[in-house]
């Protein structure tokens, strides 16, 4: 099955400066692969994704960008701000019928002020 | 207008009792997930219907039960309750399991004494 990898797990970044996330994944034949943001006390929000047939994403701050060669994608947040903390989680998914979204490990990112 | 909603938020019990949460969803999606997280976070698909046929069952003991009464809830009955089932259970939802976006209800943060 599949399995996800995901850097660092921890990351302080000035307010302002640019974050990095990246993940990594072993089935080849996965071929989506969403970002969620996790605030304290809620359910993982869903704040872009990917898909196999695109290199790069970007929704205003985020991007999205993955090597399909590497098998691997990282989520970069640029002009970070204090709502920005929170723990990311990347995932990926084989596009097979009931295929699941395995996800990685987390990343509790912490924006200081 | 909450899109998926669990019920209850917080549930705290002995060890040994039987326990349900509910989710429902007014999306309209037709594939609804449960998944836990454990006190490292860790996000682990349980269990998936699509249109109340069960689709994903992973390696879960059968104290757990989850039931489909029509696409837009489900929900999950666990028996016998032990500390180690202690942790966050998120319900989620999507339109179609090859389409991968899937939407997250708040979760459900269970504690077994």
């Amino acid at each position: 099955g599949e399995n996800v990898e995901q850097h660092p797990s921890t990351l302080s970044v000035q307010e302002g400066d640019s974050a990095v996330i990246k993940c990594t994944y072993s089935d080849s034949a996965s071929n989506y692969f969403p970002w969620y943001k996790q605030e304290l006390g809620k359910g993982p929000q869903l704040i872009i994704d990917i898909r196999s047939n695109v290199g790069e994403k970007k929704d205003q701050r985020i991007a999205v960008t993955l090597n399909k060669t590497a098998k691997h994608f990282s989520l970069h947040i640029t002009e970070t701000q204090p709502e920005d903390s929170a723990v990311y989680f990347c995932a990926a998914r084989p596009p097979f019928g009931n295929e699941k979204l395995t996800f990685g490990t987390g990343t509790r990112l912490t924006i200081i002020p | 207008d909450t899109a998926v909603s669990q019920t209850p938020k917080y549930l705290v019990t002995q060890m040994g009792n039987d326990k349900s949460i509910k989710c429902e969803q007014n999306l309209g999606h037709d594939t609804m997930y449960w998944y836990k997280q454990d006190s490292k976070k860790f996000l682990k698909i349980m269990f998936s219907y699509n249109n109340k046929e069960l689709i994903i069952n992973e390696t879960v003991p059968n104290r757990f039960s989850p039931k489909s009464p029509d696409k837009a809830h489900l929900n999950l009955h666990i028996n016998s309750l032990e500390l180690g089932d202690s942790a966050v259970y998120f319900c989620a939802s999507s339109q179609d399991p090859s389409l991968g976006r899937e939407f997250f209800g708040p979760g459900t943060r269970l504690t077994v004494l």
